[in-house]
């Protein structure tokens, strides 16, 4: 079956580390998300990527870091400037082949501080 | 810029009551129109789309209209189960940009 793989499902973060969530894909979309959900709140943009190898700020790229070397994979770090990283992170992709399509989402990672 | 205006929550209704979850856009182009649902602890899944005016998205007894006159997209139900107690995002899709614009959830509780 084809879909997005969000891993770990947990992850918990010590002051001052950098962390990676892991994001991968084998719908062969071309583009890719990534989203934080705060309790209570809708979703913000941190990255996004339409193409192998370059990838945009979203409203919320401070304290984050994307790399998309693949197609399938779109990973996620979440740098020690990041001063508020606890939160639910969802990563979705999408087909820009044929406009207007929408997003597949991952099941989210759960990050907590220690 | 495009936005997506949905119903502030929580929404409390009894098994089997008439669900009503507003939604109303402002695009420049013509853009699709979703609905997403997330449950607790998961990713959203797409409930239902439409890709033009006066289409009709329908999925597990849900249903929305695009309406363009009226820029809404209000999902309906008619007779809810506890089993559709989740969040509910509305979302847009223009072709001039290749994000999805969401709005910032409803949250939908049924008691039996």
């Amino acid at each position: 079956d084809g879909g997005i793989t969000q891993s770990p499902k947990y992850l918990f973060r010590k002051e001052g580390q950098n962390v990676t969530l892991s994001c991968e894909q084998n719908l062969n979309h071309d583009a890719m998300y990534w989203y934080r959900q705060d309790p209570g709140q809708g979703l913000r943009l941190i990255y996004y990527s339409q193409i192998v190898n370059d990838f945009q700020k979203g409203d919320i790229a401070e304290g984050y870091s994307v790399s998309r070397e693949k197609k399938e994979s779109f990973p996620l770090t979440v740098t020690s400037a990041q001063k508020n990283p606890t939160a639910f992170y969802l990563c979705a992709s999408r087909s820009n082949t044929v406009s207007n399509q929408p997003q597949h989402f991952g099941d989210g990672t759960r990050l907590s501080i220690l | 810029g495009d936005s997506v205006t949905q119903m502030e929550g929580p929404v409390t209704l009894s098994e089997e009551a008439f669900l009503t979850i507003n939604c109303t856009y402002t695009a420049t182009g013509y853009p699709s129109l979703f609905w997403y649902v997330q449950y607790p602890g998961e990713g959203l899944q797409l409930l239902l789309k439409a890709t033009k005016a006066d289409d009709k998205g329908s999925n597990k007894g849900f249903e929305a209209t695009y309406r363009k006159e009226t820029t809404s997209f209000h999902l309906e139900k008619g007779s809810v189960q506890v089993s559709d107690s989740a969040v509910y995002f509305c979302a847009l899709s223009d072709s001039i940009d290749d994000k999805i614009i969401f709005g910032k959830g409803t949250r939908l509780h049924i008691l039996p």
